[in-house]
């Protein structure tokens, strides 16, 4: 089984509505993150989360809110969706080790999401 | 100012030839970590490799090769013999040492043709 997983992994919508993107991970990790990818953009940074009680705003926050469930559950919502939302959507999570480096971020399969 | 920088916005090469992908950073820390990732077309993004600063001795893994220069900020990604399947964007990424945020370049795809 994939460590993270996103739900959905596939979603069209219409403008205005309210949608949700899911995140799980199994793989223990206290960081978890997500993301936006546009074409020649890059991934961009939307939200990130250290634990359940600390949610923080990346660079493109505007129109998207967040809930940290739990440590495994990070969810993504667009509260009124609008077309140049439309991307590709990544979860992630990162964490230490023990020696104290960072860790690489390990990414969910995506969610593509179109909003006509 | 981008933290990370790929100037090549996309490659396209013969199968066989050798090529290099080039990233270069920004960061005033002297602790940080670099990265890349690959995406093929199925979209998924997969890590190929994590160096932190503190060491600059070159790597290389089968065909794969990583030349990082902490001179010109450098961290350069070269694929040997190149085949069809490495065909990707590939992103290079920076993690300062507060660890706070992943900052990603724009990504370089590479067209390998045959």
């Amino acid at each position: 089984d994939a460590d993270v997983t996103q739900t959905p992994r596939n979603r069209i919508t219409k403008t205005g509505k309210r949608i949700m993107l899911e995140c799980s991970q199994t793989k223990g990790h206290d960081r978890m993150y997500w993301y936006r990818q546009d074409p020649g953009l890059g991934l961009r940074l939307i939200y990130y989360s250290f634990d359940v009680k600390d949610i923080n705003k990346g660079e493109i926050s505007d129109g998207y809110s967040v809930s940290r469930q739990a440590q495994a559950k990070f969810s993504l919502s667009l509260e009124s969706a609008i077309p140049n939302q439309t991307a590709l959507y990544f979860c992630a999570t990162s964490d230490f080790t023990a020696s104290g480096s960072i860790v690489e971020q390990f990414f969910g399969p995506g969610t593509r999401l179109t909003v006509l | 100012a981008q933290k990370v920088t790929q100037a090549q916005t996309e490659i396209s090469v013969v199968e066989k030839e050798d090529v290099t992908l080039d990233c270069v950073y920004e960061t005033r820390d002297t602790t940080y970590y670099l990265f890349w990732y690959k995406q093929p077309p199925s979209g998924e993004l997969v890590f190929l490799i994590r160096r932190n600063s503190f060491d600059e001795q070159n790597e290389i893994s089968g065909r794969y090769s990583w030349n990082f220069q902490k001179s010109t900020s450098s961290f350069n990604f070269t694929i040997t013999a190149s085949q069809v399947v490495d065909s990707a964007v590939y992103f290079c990424a920076l993690i300062e040492d507060n660890f706070n945020k992943f900052y990603f370049g724009s990504g370089t795809k590479l067209n390998v043709k045959p």
